[in-house]
């Protein structure tokens, strides 16, 4: 059971580059999240995916896209990347979406774009 | 908008003694609120949740309190250990972007003083 596995652990990308970062759980759980950490922000939503076909902007949403690919995989991708989207990025998920489940989260992906 | 403020970003404390962290909210009521701790480098990883309903929550040597009235949360870490040295994050549902999503704190960086 490898609990929820990210794919790469470092990128570098130039400015106006596209990459996708691929995110699995094996958990067989409902709900999946993207999340950006930056110094002194704390973790902050980009989108989330509630159950397996749907996906909806979390806080931070521009500049990113999300495939909900099955129940398994949750993807984000950066179409032309920005120096702004410098970052460690998460993926998470939980069992349902309600209110009292704890969220699982990946090991991150550190992203530099210059 | 939402707010959560942890109360320090750093924080040293003698091994063996006991940590208080302070996570405070404002603007809402949340029906719950959950502590999660972050090694470098890693994903964050979910220790107690507390519902609204309950003024205290322990697991081994972790004790939470919850005060709705005053709008904040305490940490406790008894009988400290160089070993709990990590980044502690606090969350709260997000009014942002739904109560089924959270919303984080930056986090206090524990260091115990062997």
């Amino acid at each position: 059971n490898a609990g929820v596995t990210q794919t790469p652990k470092f990128q570098v990308l130039k400015t106006g580059q596209s990459m996708t970062l691929q995110c699995a759980q094996d958990m067989n759980h409902n709900s999946m999240y993207w999340y950006r950490q930056d110094p002194g922000m704390g973790l902050r939503l980009i989108y989330y995916s509630a159950s397996e076909g749907t996906t909806d902007k979390g806080e931070v949403p521009n500049g990113y896209n999300v495939s909900r690919l099955n129940k398994r995989e949750f993807s984000l991708r950066l179409e032309s990347a920005a120096p702004s989207q410098t970052s460690v990025y998460f993926c998470a998920s939980t069992p349902a979406a309600l209110k009292k489940y704890e969220q699982y989260f990946g090991p991150g992906t550190r992203l530099t774009v210059t | 908008s939402q707010k959560i403020e942890q109360n320090s970003e750093a924080l040293n404390i003698q091994e063996g003694k006991t940590a208080t962290l302070t996570c405070n909210y404002t603007n809402y009521s949340p029906a719950y609120l959950q502590w999660y701790r972050q090694d470098p480098g890693r994903g964050p990883v979910f220790l107690l949740l507390i519902r609204e309903n309950e003024k205290e929550k322990r697991k081994e040597r972790l004790k939470v309190t919850f005060d709705t009235t005053l709008k904040q949360s305490l940490f406790h870490i008894t009988a400290s250990q160089p070993a709990d040295s990590a980044t502690y994050l606090c969350a709260l549902p997000s009014y942002q972007t739904g109560a089924n999503n959270l919303f984080f704190g930056t986090g206090t960086r524990l260091t115990v003083i062997p």
